[in-house]
């Protein structure tokens, strides 16, 4: 089975600061993905990325960005936190083939006071 | 405006009895359309998926259908067991744009005994 990691389920930061989010995959897939969950806005991609050091911005990159060096790894980045950036946060993997599903990790709960 | 709607937003249903979930899309053309599971305090889990040709995939008790004229798609839950009390997500993958997903806003799904 596909493990995708995110390394914390809960993080409390205060406004201003750097914040990473960590997320590994296990299974060699060539796609990484970031995203937001929020109540009744659905999942809203930050950031994707088709390979080791390639990003693309996704619906709301601002505010966040990414860092990918090794295939396995793909790293959330918000500058400056602020409250608003209060969330879900759901890093995915997938294989490169188009119809193939995105496994996701459990989540980091993420709280800006 | 969400390209991709679901309703009911949340329902209430009784073990072993039946539901149906419905999700209604503007995005075209899509290259497929899945359905997600997502348990409390987990990611989302692939249940189905169907590409533009396919009416109707199983998954044990799922049922997912799909009406590419109507632009319509729904998810029946046959024999409700506990564990079904979830969130269900569909999510539509466009054919152009890179292969960007758009995500519903997701239906809560709670059974009781």
């Amino acid at each position: 089975d596909v493990k995708v990691t995110q390394s914390s389920r809960y993080l409390v930061k205060r406004t201003g600061e750097k914040v990473f989010l960590e997320c590994v995959q296990d299974m060699d897939h060539e796609n990484m993905f970031w995203y937001r969950q929020d109540p009744g806005l659905g999942l809203r991609l930050i950031y994707f990325s088709y390979d080791v050091k390639m990003k693309e911005k996704g619906d709301i990159p601002e505010g966040y960005s990414v860092s990918r060096e090794k295939k396995e790894r793909f790293s959330l980045i918000l500058e400056s936190a602020s409250t608003n950036q209060t969330s879900m946060y759901l890093c995915a993997s997938r294989l490169g083939q188009k119809n193939q599903p995105q496994h996701f990790g459990d989540g980091t709960r993420l709280s800006i006071l | 405006k969400n390209q991709v709607e679901q309703s009911p937003q949340s329902l209430i249903i009784l073990e072993g009895k039946n539901c149906t979930l419905q999700c209604n899309y503007t995005v075209s053309p899509f290259s497929n359309l899945r359905w997600y599971k997502q348990d409390t305090g987990r990611g989302p889990v692939s249940l189905t998926i169907m590409t533009f040709s396919e009416n109707t995939k199983s998954n044990g008790r799922y049922t997912a259908t799909l009406d590419a004229d109507t632009k319509q798609s729904s998810l029946h839950i046959t024999a409700s067991q506990l564990s079904d009390s979830a969130s269900y997500i569909c999510v539509v993958t466009l054919k152009a744009a890179g292969n960007k997903l758009t995500f519903g806003g997701g239906t809560r799904v709670l059974v009781k005994p």
